[in-house]
């Protein structure tokens, strides 16, 4: 399978918690993308990876978010102290480097109890 | 501020026949526009894109259509199957101002009856 890879596919976890996701892009893909996707709504883009550079944050990617690419390849967004509202499914995407068409992952899911 | 916009929530069609996914965009800083389609626990599949500099992009019996002076896209599905049952995404961003992100719309529910 040649395409983006996301572990774990589901977590639950209680309250005040830290999650943390990992992503494996295309790999010739150098730009990688972290997306969150809410019941009934579209993706929204939280942060973008260009090689190991994270050169964009979305608003929606407060303090307790991070996200990591540290050797250019795999990706981790880790989540600290879970709050209910992030309960969502995260996406995470990767393009080459025209950049033109984003593939997307299968994504992981995410429910604070 | 809803940038891009799917009024329609969802769309049921008879096999066979023509499905037409629309929707419109505010930001007229958008140069490249994306469909994707989504099965429930999935993430989105890409399936057609199409550039500011044309107004229609055709991929076998996918063709989306722009038009940039109304600032609305459509998807067409011919002839429409079963497994196309799926929500349908519009997407844009601004290619050519080397901004990565994608707008997503907040979707189209299309449902092809046999």
């Amino acid at each position: 399978d040649t395409g983006v890879s996301q572990d774990p596919r589901h977590k639950i976890t209680k309250r005040g918690q830290n999650v943390t996701f990992r992503c494996d892009p295309i790999s010739e893909h150098n730009r990688l993308y972290w997306y969150r996707q809410t019941l009934g709504q579209g993706p929204e883009f939280l942060t973008y990876f260009q090689n190991e550079a994270q050169l964009e944050k979305s608003r929606l990617l407060s303090d307790r978010f991070s996200a990591e690419r540290p050797k250019g390849s795999f990706s981790t967004l880790e989540i600290q102290r879970t709050e209910q509202g992030d309960s969502a499914m995260y996406l995470c995407a990767s393009s080459d480097r025209a950049g033109n068409t984003i593939y997307f992952g299968e994504g992981s899911w995410l429910t604070v109890v | 501020d809803q940038q891009v916009k799917q009024n329609s929530p969802s769309l049921s069609v008879q096999e066979g026949r023509i499905s037409i996914l629309n929707c419109d965009y505010t930001n007229s800083m958008f140069d490249y526009f994306l469909w994707y389609k989504k099965y429930p626990a999935e993430g989105p599949t890409f399936l057609i894109s199409i550039s500011s500099i044309k107004d229609k992009n055709e991929d076998g019996r996918f063709t989306v259509f722009l038009n940039k002076s109304a600032k609305h896209l459509s998807l067409h599905i011919v002839p429409s199957q079963p497994g196309d049952s799926a929500v349908y995404f519009c997407a844009a961003s601004r290619q050519l101002q080397g901004a990565q992100k994608l707008v997503f719309g907040q979707g189209t529910r299309l449902t092809i009856n046999p």
